[in-house]
């Protein structure tokens, strides 16, 4: 397996605009997560879905955010609208329902200028 | 409330010295308890994990873990450290059943020669 998947690796993008950031988990994984990583705030979870149900978003800063995942093999995060406090690197991450480790993604550097 | 406290930020170690950091969880069911390295500009990396048995645990890169269940303690060592060991360190525990792990706020590791 590629292991989890992320695109793009790295966006910059205009305040007010959209951004959608992609995630393919491990085939067979039940359970992925969005997590987002600053210098401030260290490696947050945003929200995490099992079996393509979203499970908890307490993590969600805001209405500007949503995520869905339609499928067992695809996950979006999307952004609208964009503000410069949103630069960050999201990661997504996906783990099996044994209860193993979650494996993680490259990143997405997110800029927003 | 489940939590991970990693008590330090940074640390500096001289090369070829010995390492030891920090992990204390707060977890009401059986813990699975992991350590990550995050290399600049990379994702997350499993160095090892626990999950049962052996209270000491081995894991890549010469690192080992030993888990004090009466101390909430999941330290993480490395009786020599290369300057390739510089990185981000991650303590997360998690659910036997799945779920989300919950991530320490990680401590920033420098080798000088």
């Amino acid at each position: 397996d590629a292991g989890v998947i992320q695109s793009p690796r790295h966006e910059v993008t205009e305040m007010g605009q959209e951004v959608t950031l992609r995630c393919k988990p491990i085939s067979g994984h039940d359970y992925l997560f969005w997590y987002r990583q600053t210098m401030m705030r260290g490696l947050e979870l945003l929200i995490y879905f099992n079996n393509n149900v979203p499970i908890d978003d307490s993590g969600m800063p805001e209405d500007r955010f949503s995520a869905k995942m339609p499928n067992a093999s695809f996950s979006t995060l999307k952004i609208q609208p964009s503000e410069p406090r949103d630069s960050a690197v999201y990661f997504c991450a996906s783990r099996d329902r044994g209860g193993t480790e979650a494996f993680f993604g490259q990143g997405t550097r997110l800029t927003v200028v | 409330a489940q939590s991970v406290t990693q008590p330090d930020i940074h640390i500096t170690v001289s090369e070829g010295a010995s390492l030891e950091l920090r992990c204390n969880y707060s977890y009401g069911a059986t813990p699975y308890l992991f350590w990550y390295v995050q290399s600049p500009g990379q994702g997350l990396q499993l160095l090892l994990k626990y999950f049962s048995g052996d209270t000491l645990v081995q894991g890549i890169k010469g690192f080992e873990a030993e888990f004090k269940r009466s101390q909430s303690s999941f330290n993480l060592r490395k009786p020599s450290v290369h300057w390739s060991d510089a990185a981000e360190y991650f303590c997360a525990v998690g659910s036997n059943q799945g779920g989300k792990l919950i991530f320490g706020q990680g401590t920033e590791l420098s080798v000088k020669p």
